[in-house]
């Protein structure tokens, strides 16, 4: 079965660019999502697509997707942006999810 | 506003037998693909099923195949869940999820429902 590989944290300075990586074997060659989640809240899409940012997600969200790693890049991180992140692909009919990444902004 | 409301978590024996219910609002239902997504305590985003709009399409992981059934019912804009034989690592909150468009990319959740199951 398919696999995506997330670091289970990473920790960013406020108004830094945070980036977060998810592998998966040419995982390039598939469409990437991202989705944020607080918590105690549900998860929020905010990459689809691979690039394409769904309407009200802010513009210093931005994705990538080459070779076997999808990467999502946020710049100028709030402190709003503390959150797990989780990247999704789909591998023919069956969905699948990355670990999880804890973004710490300290 | 597109809005999706599940219903019927609880406590179950492990063996047992639950329903659970997403009720939709806001977009048109029979349009648009829908999915189960549970998550355990404490851990990460889990797949379950999907269904396609028209309902003539269906998806199980693995975990789940042979003993959760998704269905949907347009007439009353409601995708479900009939979960047997239930385990302990079933154990999770259960969100239901509406797919953006033809790819499986989920722009709509619900607040969640969560299924614990213990003896």
């Amino acid at each position: 079965s398919y696999e995506l590989t997330q670091p289970p944290s990473v920790s960013v300075s406020p108004g830094q660019t945070a980036s977060i990586t998810c592998s998966g074997h040419k995982l390039g060659d598939k469409f990437a999502c991202w989705y944020q989640q607080k918590p105690g809240q549900s998860p929020l899409l905010v990459i689809y697509q691979d690039i394409k940012r769904p309407s009200g997600i802010p513009e210093r969200f931005s994705g990538s997707n080459s070779g076997n790693t999808a990467t999502l890049t946020i710049t100028g991180t709030q402190a709003a942006d503390e959150a797990d992140y989780f990247c999704q692909t789909w591998d023919k009919n069956f969905v699948v999810f990355g670990g999880g990444t804890k973004l710490t902004v300290l | 506003e597109v809005q999706l409301l599940e219903s019927g978590g609880g406590l179950v024996q492990p063996g047992g037998s639950l329903r659970l219910s997403c009720a939709a609002s806001g977009f048109t239902f029979s349009s648009y693909g829908m999915s189960w997504v549970r998550q355990a305590p404490g851990k990460g985003l889990e797949w379950v099923s999907t269904i396609s709009g028209g309902g003539g399409s269906i998806y199980y992981a693995d975990s789940v195949q042979g003993r959760f059934t998704i269905s949907r019912d347009k007439s009353k804009n409601t995708l479900e869940l009939q979960m047997n034989n239930l385990r302990p690592e079933d154990t999770a909150v259960y969100y239901c999820a509406k797919r953006l468009g033809a790819t499986p990319e989920y722009d709509s959740w619900g607040q969640g429902t969560l299924v614990t199951v213990s003896s």
